[in-house]
């Protein structure tokens, strides 16, 4: 099994909708982030989080919300989907001392 | 605050030539610099990354990167490239052991001409 896996792999939904991304890490580390990626953008950090009750904004945290639920998932939802929310979108972890494991992605395109 | 800038968007380099893709960071500490590669339709793999050791980092698959904090750069170079390094390359930076999370530079593209 992966370190750090993302579900749903792929995912389509119209606007307006809310969708969840989940995410959830067997590595045992206490911080964990979302990112999404943009053509030509690179990757931009949305939320992380050190732990179940501390959560803080990114770059670009306008439009999406997260749940910590336990210590090894972390999920991102769109309350309600636009088509520029549109990317590839990364959840990853990290143990403090530069080590860095990410997710493998969710492809999400809202229609 | 942190930030990278990729020089270059595309790079293209013959099969067997050297790679250069540059980088450029500004960071108000001491920072943590990192190159990942994610080839198409996969996800993010580290090269390397540089903590304040040796300036000279070695990575996998023979790339290397030099810390030049003179000139606030971190170029990743590779002697002869392959056709496998075909990829998305993206410079990262970090403050305080990447506690806040990562910055991504915008990304090179790296194309390798047989």
């Amino acid at each position: 099994d992966a370190d750090v896996t993302q579900t749903p792999r792929n995912r389509i939904t119209k606007t307006g909708k809310r969708i969840m991304l989940e995410c959830s890490q067997t590595k045992g580390h206490d911080r964990m982030y979302w990112y999404r990626q943009d053509p030509g953008l690179g990757l931009r950090l949305i939320y992380y989080s050190f732990d179940v009750k501390d959560i803080n904004k990114g770059e670009i945290s306008d439009g999406y919300s997260v749940s910590r639920q336990a210590q090894a998932k972390f999920s991102l939802s769109l309350e309600s989907a636009i088509p520029n929310q549109t990317a590839l979108y990364f959840c990853a972890t990290s143990s403090g001392d530069y080590g860095y494991t990410f997710g493998s992605g969710t492809r999400l395109t809202v229609v | 605050a942190q930030s990278v800038t990729q020089l270059d968007s595309h790079v293209s380099v013959s099969e067997g030539t050297p790679v250069l893709l540059r980088c450029n960071y500004s960071s108000s500490y001491s920072p943590s610099l990192f190159w990942y590669v994610q080839h198409p339709n996969k996800g993010l793999q580290l090269l390397l990354k540089y903590t304040s050791a040796a300036t000279l980092v070695k990575g996998i698959n023979g790339f290397e990167a030099e810390f030049k904090k003179s000139e606030t750069s971190f170029h990743l170079t590779k002697p002869s490239a392959h056709m496998s390094d075909a990829a998305e390359y993206f410079c990262v930076v970090s403050d305080w052991g990447g506690a806040d999370g990562l910055t991504f530079g915008k990304g090179t593209h790296l194309i390798i001409q047989p």
